[in-house]
């Protein structure tokens, strides 16, 4: 199993909603990351987890919510989201913990619609 | 400020031909560069990578050029084929676990 699943492939959420992406990996593989990607604009990092405990957050704002539960599964759960939060959300995984490949399996994503 | 760019939005190839795909930084401090494929509603792939320590790397059909001096690398498929349409992100490592990743370009590759 080399996939990277990301659950619901589409949200649309009211700003006052709580919501929650999820996604799952079952490489083994340590490390787990949160990506955003606006229209025509390139992913941006938000959060990485290594080994289950949250390793770089990008300053993001705390209606972000990370969460990692176990190796296999990542979650962000979204709280009073703003219109310009509308985006894809990517989630990746990586064998090596400490990302120095820099080579990431990617899920399809979840794409956020705020109104 | 945009760190990693691809200043050609898309580009259009005939099968067969040389596909390049350019991509310029301005952080001198990247030591690790990607290339990622992506198809429609579907997550990025890796596809090949360099160290800052060489100037080439080459799998199959895929070979990316590292300029250091010029801050420019450069994806060269050959021979193109139809399956190779997508958008393709360079991007570069920024310490560890984060990628910066450049707006991407769209190949056509046309039978």
């Amino acid at each position: 199993d080399t996939e990277v699943t990301q659950t619901p492939k589409h949200l649309v959420m009211g700003m006052t909603n709580k919501k929650s992406l999820k996604c799952e990996q079952h490489m083994g593989h340590r490390a787990m990351y949160w990506y955003k990607q606006k229209a025509k604009k390139p992913p941006e990092l938000m959060f990485v987890y290594s080994y289950e405990k949250l390793s770089i957050n990008e300053s993001v704002p705390s209606r972000f919510s990370p969460e990692c539960p176990n190796s296999s599964l990542l979650n962000l759960h979204l709280h009073a989201l703003q219109p310009e939060d509308s985006a894809l959300y990517l989630c990746a995984s990586s064998q090596d913990p400490t990302g120095y490949t820099g080579e990431l399996f990617f899920g399809e994503g979840s794409r956020l619609t705020v109104l | 400020d945009q760190q990693v760019k691809q200043n050609s939005p898309s580009l259009s190839v005939q099968e067969g031909r040389i596909s390049i795909l350019n991509c310029d930084y301005t952080n001198s401090m990247f030591d690790y560069f990607l290339w990622y494929k992506k198809y429609p509603a579907e997550g990025p792939t890796f596809l090949i990578s360099i160290s800052s320590i060489k100037d080439k790397n080459e799998d199959g059909r895929f070979t990316v050029f590292l300029n250091k001096s010029a801050k420019h690398l450069s994806l060269h498929i050959v021979p193109s084929q139809p399956g190779d349409s997508a958008v393709y992100f360079c991007a570069a490592r920024e310490g560890f676990q984060k990628l910066v990743f450049g707006t991407g370009t769209r190949l056509l590759v046309s039978p």
